[in-house]
C-alpha cells in the first residue's frame, strides 16, 4: 500500500485567495482525519471522518475553513479565503476503527501552506 | 487551553544515555495514551501506546509509564541513538479515535 497520499505538498498563495488540501487515505480505512500543525500549538485535530460522515468538526478554526469526504477514498480540506495566520503543514491521517480504542493513525507527509 | 502539555520543547542527551520525554495532562477521563514520532518533511508515526490499567509498558529500548494520579506520563529511551533525534508527540484518546496532541518534544542525540 502507498500509505496516505496527500497533495500538494508544498502551496504557496497569498491571502484572499482559495486553498483546497486532497487526501487518500489508506484502502480500508473508516476514518479520516485533519491536523494542523504550528510551533504555538503543535498537532490540532481539525475534523475527522467515521464511513465518509463527518464526526467531530470542533476544531475547525472558523467558517473559512470547510471539509468534505465524498467518498472513501477522497477527502478535502479547503481554506477560503485564506489568511496569513493560516500558514502552517496540514496533516491528513487515517486509521481502520474496527475492534479497538486509539487505534494506530497513519499519517500523510502533510501539506506545507504559506499565505503570503 | 491545552488538555495535554508537553512543557519541554527541546531535548539534548548524548548517544549512548538515557533520554527522559515527558508529558502531563488535564482530563482525568483520558484512559489511553500515545507516543509519536515525527522527522522533519515526513508525518508523525507511531511509536508506543499505553492503557490506564497499566503504569508500564515496554518495547525495545522505548518504555513509557503513567502515573495517573499525577496525571503525567514519560517516555524513556535506552540507549539513545542519534536516529533518534525528531520530535516526539505525546498523544491521549478521547473517545474512540480521537486523539489529542501536545506541542511535541525536539530530541537531539549528541554523538
Amino acid at each position: 500500500d502507498a500509505g496516505v497520499i496527500q497533495s500538494p505538498r508544498h502551496e504557496v498563495t497569498e491571502m484572499g485567495q482559495e486553498v483546497t488540501l486532497r487526501c487518500k487515505p489508506i484502502s480500508g480505512h473508516d476514518y479520516l482525519f485533519w491536523y494542523r500543525q504550528t510551533m504555538m500549538r503543535g498537532l490540532e485535530l481539525l475534523i475527522y471522518f467515521n464511513n465518509n460522515v463527518p464526526i467531530d468538526d470542533s476544531g475547525m478554526p472558523e467558517d473559512r475553513f470547510s471539509a468534505k469526504m465524498p467518498n472513501a477514498s477522497f477527502s478535502t480540506l479547503k481554506i477560503q479565503p485564506s489568511e496569513p495566520r493560516d500558514s502552517a503543514v496540514y496533516f491528513c491521517a487515517s486509521t481502520q476503527g474496527a475492534g479497538g480504542q486509539g487505534n494506530e493513525q497513519f499519517f500523510g507527509p502533510g501539506t506545507r501552506l504559506t499565505v503570503l | 487551553d491545552q488538555q495535554v502539555k508537553q512543557n519541554s520543547p527541546s531535548l539534548s542527551v548524548q548517544e549512548g544515555r538515557i533520554s527522559i520525554l515527558n508529558c502531563d495532562y488535564t482530563n482525568s477521563m483520558f484512559d489511553y495514551f500515545l507516543w509519536y514520532k515525527k522527522y522533519p518533511a515526513e508525518g508523525p508515526t507511531f511509536l508506543i501506546s499505553i492503557s490506564s490499567i497499566k503504569d508500564k509498558n515496554e518495547d525495545g529500548r522505548f518504555t513509557v509509564f503513567l502515573n495517573k494520579s499525577a496525571k503525567h506520563l514519560s517516555l524513556h529511551i535506552v540507549p539513545s541513538q542519534p536516529g533518534d533525534s525528531a520530535v516526539y508527540f505525546c498523544a491521549a484518546v478521547q473517545g474512540a479515535q480521537k486523539l489529542v496532541f501536545g506541542q511535541g518534544t525536539r530530541l537531539t542525540i549528541n554523538p
